[in-house]
């Protein structure tokens, strides 16, 4: 395994600005990196996938990039909306063999005021 | 197309009790992960399975826990005897077991250990 870091901290953020959130690993670089989300009360829930040869993958409002030198992944929310408040978590693949196995950060939550 | 299915939502009994703890993962799914979240560790990988089988339990904390997976439809997590320190929300998610797709959790199990 290796150690995750996510900004504990809250954002808090004003309706229509782009949210950053940070994601730094120590260790090797994953072949797959994942954001995903996570609401009160429910299970995390898939937002986007982005490889090690990916520099930037985008869906709608939410864009990942992953930067292997810095070992570093930014996952942005622009025109952010109240609705996109959640905590958000990365989760990097843990090889060899993982059949499917990620190991997660402790995730920053996000607060979106109108 | 049914997600995944864990039950109870919530658990509350005393110390020294034996719980259990059920998942259904999505159908097709191949492979099966139990995680434990806490505020202080986060979403903490427990034990994984692939086409039923163990494949790594070394996130089990003790001999206390056990899971089964005793076809591709359901798993259990089953801790004796509980503790306090047990108390925490459980996940089950279920993925293809490429590392290149997402995995898929269900709502958890909210226990309490009096």
């Amino acid at each position: 395994s290796q150690k995750i870091e996510q900004n504990s901290e809250a954002l808090n953020i004003q309706e229509g600005k782009t949210a950053t959130l940070t994601c730094n690993y120590t260790n090797y670089s994953p072949a797959y990196l994942q954001w995903y989300r996570q609401d009160p009360g429910r299970g995390p829930v898939f937002l986007l996938l982005i490889r090690e040869n990916e520099k930037e993958k985008r869906k709608e409002r939410l864009k990942v990039t992953f930067d292997t030198t810095l070992k570093q992944s930014l996952f942005h929310i622009t025109a952010s909306q109240p609705a996109d408040s959640a905590t958000y978590l990365c989760a990097l693949e843990l090889p060899p063999d993982s059949w499917g196995k990620f190991q997660f950060g402790a995730g920053t939550q996000v607060v979106v005021t109108p | 197309d049914a997600g995944v299915i864990q039950s109870p939502r919530h658990e509350v009994t005393e110390m020294g009790q034996e719980v259990t703890l059920r998942c259904k993962p999505i159908s097709g799914h191949n492979s099966l992960f139990w995680y434990r979240q806490t505020m202080m560790r986060g979403l903490e990988l427990l034990i994984y399975f692939n086409n039923n089988v163990p494949i790594d339990d070394s996130g089990m904390p003790e001999d206390r826990f056990s899971a089964k997976m005793p076809n591709a439809s359901f798993s259990t997590l089953k801790i004796q005897p509980s503790e306090p320190r047990d108390s925490a929300v459980y996940f089950c998610a279920s993925s293809s077991g490429l590392n290149n797709q997402p995995q898929h959790f269900g709502d958890g199990t909210r226990l309490s250990i009096l």
